[in-house]
C-alpha cells in the first residue's frame, strides 16, 4: 500500500512568518494529494488539495506544490497568523486515502 | 445536509466488551473509511468499503470488524476491546472517483480501561 511521510512533525514560526510542510509518497499511482488542518478535538477539514496533473496550485496565503517525479508535494503557509496554529495532515489517494503523520503549527504572535 | 454522522461521540468500555460504532452519510458517496487517530500516528485506515457490500482492510483492521449495510450506512465492532484500541475514531465518506476529497465525521472517542 501507499506510504506517505510528513516532515517536520513540530513546527514553530512567529507571527507574519511563513511555514513549510512537506510530504513524500511511495505509490506512483497516486494522484490526488489534499491537505486538512485539524483544530484541537475537531474533525479534518479540507484546505487545499492538487492533483497530479498540476504541479502548483494557491488560494490566499495557502499554496501546494506537486513534484511527480520525485514523488513528494508540500503545504506553504504564508503571512501566518495566530489562528493558523493546528496540526495539518497531508494525504494521498489513488483508491484510498492515506494519511501523514501530521504536523502541529504553532504561530508565537 | 449533515454529512457524515457518527454515534457514539463518547465511550468507555471496560477490556473484553464489545461495542459498534455507527456512521451514515447523505452525500449519496460509494466510498467510506474507518479511521483512528492516536498522538503522534496521524490518521490510519482500519477498513475502507469502495461501495455498498463490499470491505475491504487497511493499515490496522485487527481487532475490528465492519459492515457496510447500505449505501448511507458503515459500521465499526469490536468484538472485544483491548486498551490498544484506545483512541479516537473517524468515519469518512467520498466520492469513488479520484480527485475527490475525504469528508469526516465529528469522531468518537473511545476509551478501554
Amino acid at each position: 500500500g501507499e506510504n506517505v511521510e510528513q516532515h517536520p512533525s513540530t513546527l514553530s514560526v512567529q507571527e507574519g512568518d511563513s511555514a513549510v510542510i512537506k510530504c513524500t509518497y511511495s505509490d506512483s499511482a497516486s494522484n490526488y494529494f489534499p491537505w486538512y488542518k485539524q483544530e484541537l478535538g475537531k474533525r479534518p477539514q479540507l484546505i487545499i488539495d492538487i492533483r497530479s496533473n498540476v504541479g502548483e496550485k494557491k488560494d490566499q496565503r495557502i499554496a501546494v506544490t506537486l513534484n511527480k517525479t520525485a514523488k513528494h508535494f508540500s503545504l506553504h503557509i504564508t503571512e501566518t497568523q495566530p489562528e493558523d496554529s493546528a496540526v495539518y495532515f497531508c494525504a494521498a489517494r489513488e483508491n484510498k486515502f492515506y494519511f501523514g503523520s501530521g504536523t502541529k503549527l504553532n504561530v508565537k504572535p | 445536509n449533515a454529512g457524515v454522522t457518527q454515534t457514539p461521540k463518547f465511550q468507555v468500555l471496560k477490556t473484553g466488551q464489545s461495542m459498534t460504532l455507527q456512521c451514515a452519510q447523505d452525500m449519496n458517496h460509494n466510498s467510506m473509511y474507518w479511521y483512528r487517530q492516536d498522538p503522534g500516528m496521524g490518521l490510519r485506515l482500519i477498513y475502507y468499503s469502495a461501495s455498498e457490500g463490499t470491505t475491504d482492510k487497511g493499515e490496522v483492521p485487527n481487532g475490528y470488524n465492519v459492515s457496510r449495510l447500505n449505501k448511507r450506512e458503515f459500521s465499526l465492532r469490536l468484538e472485544s476491546a483491548a486498551p490498544s484500541q484506545t483512541s479516537v475514531y473517524f468515519c469518512a465518506s467520498s466520492e469513488s472517483r479520484s480527485g475527490n476529497t475525504i469528508y469526516f465525521g465529528e469522531g468518537s472517542w473511545l476509551t478501554v480501561v
